[in-house]
């Protein structure tokens, strides 16, 4: 069975200090790795979609990396508009259902 | 713009009654999703449609019923058998391509009274 894992659960970040979010993941062959921004009340928004290991992908101030066991959500000089809660998937390679994290709630106070 | 339009925003639900939530997208896809969100808890899937008039079970299908008429609508009941309905409720479609991942909707909160 898929699984996904988000650590930590919640993040409390000053602005501009920079940190990390952890996606680990078992899947049986990975068509593809997904991080998604979630605001309160509201539906997710795409970030990036990783297909293999070693690919990076940037957006502003968010950089996303993927191993074979686990992906990384980098957050740099954040800013308090990045508060949010992001939300890693994986889908299988022979399936269209994604199983998702409980996500990593991030908060950055000015 | 294109997009998945999810109605009601709020829907109340007394004991014993069905409630359906909405689902309409216009972005063309064929496939589409209905997931539940719980606090703390990571998204869950309830049905999918991969073509019209056709749906598979998710892992918590118990309680729900979906139909899949058009390409451009999937409506998700909640019946009175499903004990705990209180939660939020979102409906995807598959976006393929450069960007291929869901595109979300913006949920229903549903909440039992």
């Amino acid at each position: 069975e898929d699984q996904v894992t988000q650590s930590p659960e919640a993040l409390r970040l000053q602005e501009g200090e920079s940190s990390s979010l952890n996606c680990s993941y078992t899947v049986s062959g990975l068509r593809g790795l997904f991080w998604y921004r979630q605001d309160p009340g509201k539906g997710p928004e795409f970030l990036f979609t990783l297909y293999s290991a070693g690919e990076e992908k940037e957006k502003e101030r968010l950089k996303a990396t993927l191993t074979k066991k686990e992906s990384f959500l980098h957050i740099t000089a954040p800013k308090p508009e990045d508060s949010a809660t992001y939300l890693c998937a994986v889908q299988p390679a022979n399936d269209y259902k994604l199983s998702f994290g409980a996500g990593t709630t991030v908060t950055v106070r000015a | 713009d294109g997009g998945i339009t999810q109605s009601p925003k709020y829907l109340f639900r007394k004991e014993g009654q069905n409630v359906t939530l909405s689902c309409e997208q216009n972005l063309n896809h064929d496939a589409m999703y209905w997931y539940r969100q719980d606090p703390g808890q990571g998204l869950r899937l309830i049905y999918y449609s991969q073509i019209v008039n056709d749906f598979q079970k998710g892992d918590i299908a118990e309680g729900y019923s979906v139909s899949r008429e058009k390409k451009e609508s999937f409506p998700l009941t909640v019946t009175s058998a499903q004990k705990n309905p209180t939660a939020f409720y979102l409906c995807a479609s598959i976006r393929t391509g450069e960007n291929y991942g869901y595109t979300f909707g913006s949920g229903t909160r549903l909440t039992v009274v």
